[in-house]
């Protein structure tokens, strides 16, 4: 069975400095997507970042980028220029290309940001 | 911005009731999911439903759970004979895209107490 650990129960970062959430997974399938998805304090689970697994290229949002690292299954995220906005609970998530929508996700990572 | 809308927002019920939890999905999306988080534990999948059936379901959902929806805009999920373990935040999701790369669009729960 696949899981998802994410080893950081809490992070914080300054304004405007970078941080890297890490997370790693483990699977035996060779299609499979990874997930990283935000948590404002009550508020909806919202997606940050997706990445194929057939893609090599590490994928990038504006200020969010992912580590992809296949062999390791490690799937880290990286927030740079940090704000305010970003304090969060951050879960990494995997699914399985022929999934129809289970979501398999880690524990997450709880980010403050410090002004 | 469509969202996916859950009510109640936090339920409290006695141990052997019936609960029904509530959700609108994003109205063009045509993929709908239950997942639920034990105070401190993962985010776990229940069940993804397409087509007015139950495409997926995890182990979790027993036959104490079903889902339907009644009307073309609601999806329901209901608890026939709640336990105290049930307790839990409930979370809706759609998507308007199958398959392991689709983005899933979450609700901001729902909380369960049984006493």
């Amino acid at each position: 069975a696949q899981t998802v650990t994410q080893s950081q129960p809490e992070m914080s970062v300054q304004e405007a400095e970078t941080v890297t959430l890490s997370c790693t997974y483990d699977t035996s399938e060779s299609d499979y997507y990874l997930f990283w998805y935000k948590q404002p304090p009550s508020r909806q689970m919202i997606l940050v970042i997706r990445q194929e697994a057939y893609k090599q290229q590490n994928a990038t949002e504006n200020r969010f980028s992912v580590n992809f690292q296949k062999a390791a299954k490690s799937f880290s995220l990286k927030i740079s220029d940090s704000q305010l906005g970003d304090a969060a609970m951050y879960f990494c998530a995997y699914r399985s290309g022929g999934s129809q929508g289970n979501l398999i996700f880690g524990k997450g990572t709880k980010l403050s940001v410090k002004p | 911005e469509p969202e996916v809308t859950q009510t109640p927002s936090h339920q409290v019920t006695q141990m052997g009731q019936e609960v029904i939890l509530r959700c609108v999905p994003i109205s063009n999306h045509l993929y709908f999911y239950w997942y639920r988080q034990i105070l401190g534990q993962k985010v776990e999948f229940l069940v993804s439903f397409y087509n007015n059936e139950i495409s997926e379901k995890s182990e979790i959902f027993d036959d104490q759970f079903s889902v339907e929806r009644p009307d073309g805009s609601n999806f329901t999920l209901k608890i026939r004979s709640t336990k105290l373990e049930d307790s839990a935040m409930y979370f809706c999701a759609s998507s308007s895209q199958v398959g392991g790369g689709g983005e899933l669009f979450f609700g901001e729960g729902s909380r369960l107490t049984v006493l």
